[in-house]
């Protein structure tokens, strides 16, 4: 069974730029999450895609949004990009549906943003 | 509100060691309870979970983790570490429902190194 599957693995961007991550789940997941890992936050939700409706967001600004097509893909934008915005995007895959809280997050391998 | 802790930043020991990485939780709703690793550039990967079956959980790589509810802990625990075991651990707790129960809460990490 094929994993989570997250491209590009490595961007480099300059400020003001936007910037969209892809992410493929595993097959039969309809739930993807986003992670942003940095050193000095450490790993903070972004925000959960199921079934193509966003379920849940974290604390940060507008200029991060997502969507989820109706294979489960999903892509998350930046929009203007800002030199905190260096970190590490982590995708995580999961069965998603009510009485599932029990199984796990399969994350992906992440991609790894450089903003100068 | 859910959240986690873990008491200790970066952890040493010797090859063969036991290793103990500490964990507390924080929950309303009685916990889904997950210890992640993380090597360099990499993903997180399951370790093990705690979903209320059994209190000592067994995971992948020798390790195990024992929920005490009573001291809101969940320590990850190996008897024996090996020098392959170098990487950092992040614990985590799930979402309760009415705040989003497929986003996981983490804690801040812990760093392990094994010297020979």
């Amino acid at each position: 069974k094929a994993g989570v599957t997250q491209t590009p693995r490595y961007l480099i961007k300059t400020r003001g730029q936007q910037v969209t991550l892809s992410c493929s789940p595993i097959s039969g997941h309809r739930s993807v999450s986003w992670y942003q890992q940095t050193p000095g936050q450490g790993l903070q939700f972004l925000f959960e895609y199921f079934s193509e409706t966003q379920r849940n967001k974290g604390n940060f600004p507008g200029r991060f949004s997502g969507r989820q097509f109706s294979n489960s893909r999903s892509e998350m934008n930046v929009s203007t990009l800002e030199l905190g915005d260096s970190a590490l995007y982590l995708c995580a895959s999961s069965l998603g549906a009510a009485g599932t809280m029990n199984t796990e997050a399969f994350f992906g391998q992440g991609t790894r943003l450089t903003v100068v | 509100a859910q959240s986690v802790t873990q008491l200790g930043s970066h952890v040493s020991v010797s090859e063969g060691a036991l290793v103990l990485l500490r964990c507390n939780y924080s929950s309303s709703v009685p916990p889904y309870l997950f210890w992640y690793v993380q090597y360099p550039n990499q993903g997180l990967q399951l370790l093990l979970k705690y979903t209320s079956a059994a209190t000592l959980v067994k995971g992948i790589n020798g390790f195990e983790a024992e929920f005490k509810k009573s001291e809101t802990s969940f320590h990850l625990t190996k008897p024996s570490a090996h020098m392959s075991d170098a990487a950092e651990y992040f614990c985590a707790v799930r979402g309760s429902v009415s705040g989003g129960y497929n986003k996981l809460i983490f804690g801040a990490g812990t760093r392990l190194a094994v010297h020979p």
